[in-house]
């Protein structure tokens, strides 16, 4: 597509409920991330995608956090047990470029309730 | 922390004057980028800046890189209404990803 596309646009879960926050990125880029960005903050690194092998989950807060990219296109980012701390903005990114610049998606905002 | 920090964190200036953003930074890094983010949406790529390099224009944007002080500016001359936003730099450490300060949330007064 033109551009990356994340669903749903927003997201109302109760605590301990599991959600599922879906990434498109850009066809050919080869690089995918995600990022979760608390209210009034700079995005945090979650996890890194290389085709549809995940190179690096090092930000992935705690074992609820589970990322994937079976066939190496579109991700989908699974959050279970879902805590009120849980709650921010979840942004995906696809990259050409090896160290290039970033093409984000519009984002998911996650409210637990 | 190994984050870029900009500096100011928030700023107010007249329509038609220059915006100026900083971001340090606390070790080597292989290149430095910089997003606008418009409230509500995702981040937009401005500008990418490799350590070999000293300064970059884009349109109205000008960044400059200073390795001996780990730090980098943002400017952005004769500011318009829809340059309102927050700027966050980013850092590459030499991987593939990139770790982003804390931003700067521009706001020019018409």
């Amino acid at each position: 597509g033109a551009g990356v596309s994340q669903s749903p646009r927003y997201k109302v879960a109760k605590r301990g409920q599991d959600v599922a926050l879906r990434c498109d990125p850009i066809s050919g880029h080869v690089s995918l991330f995600w990022y979760q960005q608390a209210l009034g903050q700079g995005p945090e690194f979650l996890t890194y995608f290389q085709n549809e092998a995940q190179l690096d989950k090092s930000g992935l807060p705690s074992d609820r956090f589970f990322a994937e990219r079976p066939e190496g296109s579109v991700s989908t980012l699974k959050i279970q047990r879902t805590q009120q701390e849980d709650s921010a903005v979840y942004l995906c990114a696809s990259s050409l470029e090896y160290r290039g610049g970033y093409t984000f998606g519009s984002g998911t905002r996650l409210t637990v309730v | 922390s190994q984050q870029g920090e900009e500096d100011p964190q928030a700023l107010s200036i007249q329509e038609g004057e220059n915006a100026t953003m900083n971001c340090s930074y606390k070790t080597s890094i292989n290149n430095l980028q910089w997003y606008r983010q418009n409230s509500g949406r995702g981040l937009v790529h401005l500008i990418l800046i490799r350590s070999n390099e000293r300064e970059k224009h884009s349109g109205r944007l000008r960044v400059t890189l200073d390795t001996s002080k780990k730090s980098s500016s943002l400017l952005i001359t004769a500011s318009r209404a829809a340059d309102t936003a927050s700027y966050f730099c980013a850092v590459n450490f030499g991987n593939e990803k990139l770790t982003f300060g804390t931003g700067t949330r521009l706001t020019i007064i018409p």
